[in-house]
């Protein structure tokens, strides 16, 4: 299986600053015959389920606002979002859809300082 | 607009056999370009991929969990379901039925979540 490892496991930013996230996959997510990273982040709050936010590493689901980007390549990838807003208090998973079983990170919680 | 929306008993206890279902609406179930799957959380485990079914009816399983696990699927009721037999405490989690979308080489995307059953195994 692969293993996805996120890094920090949280972080207190305060409201209109930066907040990086980081994700590590033991494998290639990346698939030549495409050009794709089959890598994406989710963001679950309490008491409700994941939403998809990224998908292909850097592609913004509809609707999710353009604070949130995602980059990386390979192994390495990063969730960023610019100015965060106190809606953006959430735990943030990576996951790989390239193999099976498909696999996710550990989380990273998000709060505000 | 599609929503899910997943059924099933609450508590079960060890060894037993515990069924839920996925109610789809907004969406007919035999879409060509998706797949329908379970995903689970757990405090201890976090998330984890329990299956899919595809438009064919063909599925595939976790292999942590291949030999305990069944889904199949209702089209006259636009509803799928899952079947895992032998359970234990270990089981406890919430349940989360899924839309994926069914990329070329890949595993499936979930893009579209219910909102979760919790499934607790306690004798």
């Amino acid at each position: 299986d692969i293993v996805m490892t996120q890094s920090p496991d949280s972080l207190a930013v305060s409201l209109g600053e930066r907040a990086t996230i980081n994700c590590k996959s033991s494998q290639s997510l990346f698939y030549s015959s495409n050009n794709r990273d089959y890598l994406s982040w989710f963001q679950q709050k309490v008491g409700q389920p994941p939403k998809l936010l990224i998908y292909w590493a850097s592609t913004r689901e509809s609707g999710v606002p353009d604070r949130f980007s995602g980059s990386g390549s390979g192994t390495d990838f990063t969730l960023t979002i610019n100015s965060v807003q106190a809606d953006d208090v959430a735990v943030y998973f990576c996951q790989q859809y390239k193999t099976t079983p498909q696999t996710f990170g550990q989380g990273t919680r998000v709060e505000i300082k | 607009q599609l929503l899910l929306q997943e059924s099933g008993p609450g508590l079960t206890k060890p060894s037993e056999t515990v069924s839920l279902t996925c109610s789809v609406s907004g969406d007919p179930i035999s879409g060509t370009s998706y797949c329908w799957g379970w995903i689970r959380q757990s405090p201890g485990k976090g998330l984890e991929w329990i299956g899919t079914i595809y438009n064919s009816e063909k599925t595939s399983y976790n292999p942590s969990l291949k030999s305990r696990v069944s889904m199949s699927v209702d089209r006259s009721k636009n509803q799928f379901s899952l079947t895992l037999r032998s359970v234990t405490p270990a089981d406890t989690a919430t349940y989360y039925c899924a839309r994926l979308q069914d990329y070329y080489h890949s595993s499936g995307l979930p893009d579209h979540w219910g909102q979760g059953t919790l499934v607790l195994v306690s004798s």
